[in-house]
């Protein structure tokens, strides 16, 4: 069972470049969700698309952008890193047909800004 | 603004204890709270939901309770084993902003043989 897939797994880039960082989960999940875990600062909401064809800013976007490319596909851009957005970021997803729908992860895809 | 604490931040038992990790928040206008487990270098594993009119969840060795009136929530687990070692979180979905959850910054577990 795959799950919530997320790529790249570890990332390096320099300050001004940009990525897009992907996201499946294949378990027809309605919603899915972008955060990044810093330490000291907890997981933090980045956006959310509670649903195919819609986007939500979450607590802090700016500096990113999404796409819901379809059902399955959540992807989250960087258009120009800076070093603040060093960080880990996770890709979750949840049924979303009720807010009592548990999330469900991915592994994380580890960032370097330089 | 809702905030959700967890105390100890990190916690260290012998194997066998049965022990208690706690979280709190501030503000009860929640649908649900939910427990994760959280492995070096991996993702968040959803453990237990307990929504706002459940007082308990239980699975396993584990168990969760829900006093949403003193916004207090507790995870039981039972016969703790060194492979319960991990960072436990829990996180509040509040009725105000159902799709942003507030995560409390977790208790990290260590279980020795």
């Amino acid at each position: 069972n795959a799950g919530v897939t997320q790529t790249p797994k570890f990332q390096v880039l320099k300050t001004g470049q940009s990525m897009t960082l992907q996201c499946a989960q294949d378990m027809n999940h309605n919603s899915m969700y972008w955060y990044r875990q810093d330490p000291g600062m907890g997981l933090r909401l980045i956006y959310y698309s509670a649903s195919e064809g819609t986007t939500d800013k979450g607590e802090v976007p700016n500096g990113y952008n999404v796409s819901r490319l379809n059902k399955r596909e959540f992807s989250l851009r960087l258009e120009s890193a800076a070093p603040s957005q060093t960080s880990v970021y996770f890709c979750a997803s949840s049924a979303g047909r009720n807010y009592n729908s548990p999330l469900h992860f991915g592994n994380g895809t580890r960032l370097t800004v330089t | 603004k809702q905030e959700v604490t967890q105390i100890p931040a990190a916690l260290s038992v012998p194997e066998g204890e049965n022990l208690v990790l706690n979280c709190s928040f501030t503000d009860s206008a929640i649908y649900n709270l939910q427990w994760f487990r959280q492995d070096p270098g991996k993702g968040l594993t959803s453990l237990l939901l307990i929504q706002s009119s459940q007082r308990e969840q239980t699975s396993g060795r584990l168990n969760a309770s829900l006093d949403k009136s003193s916004g207090r929530s507790t995870l039981y687990i039972a016969a703790s084993q060194p492979g319960d070692s991990a960072t436990y979180l829990c996180a509040v979905r509040p009725i105000n902003a159902g799709n942003m959850l507030t995560f409390g910054g977790g208790t990290r577990l260590m279980v020795k043989p």
